[in-house]
C-alpha cells in the first residue's frame, strides 16, 4: 500500500504559538489529502480536504484562519495550528488515497500538546 | 445527512466466540462503505470494503441497503483481533470522482478478545 508520513510525531508548544505539521506521500503523488483530528477515545473527525494547487475545503465548524492548510506540491500538505490554545491539544492525522481507488492511507498521526 | 453510527463503544467476547460489530449509515447517494482497524500503537488501516466482498483475517461485512447496515462479522474471534474498529462511509465530493471523496467515520468500537 501507499506510504504516508507525518512530522513531527509529537509536539509540545506554549499557548499562543503556532505549530506546523507536515504530511507527505512517499511513493505516489497525492492531489488530495485529508486532515483529521482525534480526541482521546473518540473517533476521527474530518477537518478539511487539502487540494494541491488550490484552497482547502473546510468542514463545518472548523476555523480556516485557525487551521491553515497548504498543499503546495503533490507530495506535501501542511497544517498550521495558529495561536494554539490548550483546547487545540489533540491527535492530528492526515490521509490520502493513491488515486487508484477508494482506499485511504493514513499517516501515523501527530500528537499536539498545548501548555 | 451523512452519518455513520456504531452503537457499541466496547465489545468484549471470549476467544473462539463469534463477533459482530454493528454499523448503520445514513446517506442519500449510493454508499461506499469500509471497515478500518487500528491496532494498539499502530496507524489506522483498511480492513475491508463492501465493493470487494472479500474476507480479510476471517472478517466479512455485507451491505444491507434495506436496513442501511454494514455489520462486521467473524465466526471465531482470535486474541489478535483485539483493536479499535471504525466503520466508514465514502462520500463523493462535488467533482464526483474518487480522488475527491472524503471519509466519514463512525465513533468506533473497541473489540476486546478474552483468552
Amino acid at each position: 500500500g501507499a506510504v504516508v508520513s507525518q512530522h513531527p510525531s509529537w509536539v509540545i508548544c506554549k499557548s499562543g504559538t503556532s505549530v506546523k505539521i507536515e504530511c507527505r506521500s512517499l511513493d505516489f503523488q497525492a492531489t488530495t489529502m485529508f486532515w483529521y483530528r482525534q480526541f482521546p477515545k473518540q473517533s476521527l473527525m474530518l477537518m478539511a480536504t487539502s487540494n494541491e494547487g488550490s484552497k482547502a475545503t473546510y468542514e463545518q465548524g472548523v476555523e480556516k484562519d485557525k487551521f491553515l492548510i497548504n498543499h503546495a506540491s503533490l507530495t506535501l500538505s501542511t497544517l498550521t495550528v495558529t495561536s494554539a490554545h490548550p483546547e487545540d491539544s489533540s491527535f492530528y492525522i492526515c490521509s490520502t488515497n493513491s488515486g487508484r481507488g477508494y482506499e485511504q492511507f493514513f499517516g501515523p498521526g501527530t500528537r499536539l500538546t498545548v501548555l | 445527512a451523512q452519518r455513520v453510527t456504531q452503537p457499541e463503544k466496547l465489545l468484549s467476547v471470549f476467544k473462539g466466540a463469534p463477533v459482530e460489530l454493528k454499523c448503520n449509515y445514513s446517506y442519500s447517494g449510493s454508499p461506499e462503505l469500509f471497515w478500518y482497524v487500528q491496532y494498539s500503537r499502530q496507524r489506522l488501516q483498511l480492513l475491508l470494503r463492501h465493493i470487494s466482498r472479500e474476507s480479510i483475517k476471517g472478517f466479512t461485512a455485507d451491505l444491507n441497503k434495506g436496513e442501511t447496515s454494514f455489520h462486521l462479522k467473524k465466526p471465531f474471534a482470535q486474541e489478535e483481533d483485539s483493536a479499535m474498529y471504525y466503520c466508514a462511509l465514502s462520500v463523493r465530493g462535488l467533482k464526483g470522482y474518487s480522488s475527491a471523496s472524503k471519509i466519514i467515520f463512525g465513533s468506533g468500537t473497541r473489540l476486546s478478545i478474552r483468552p
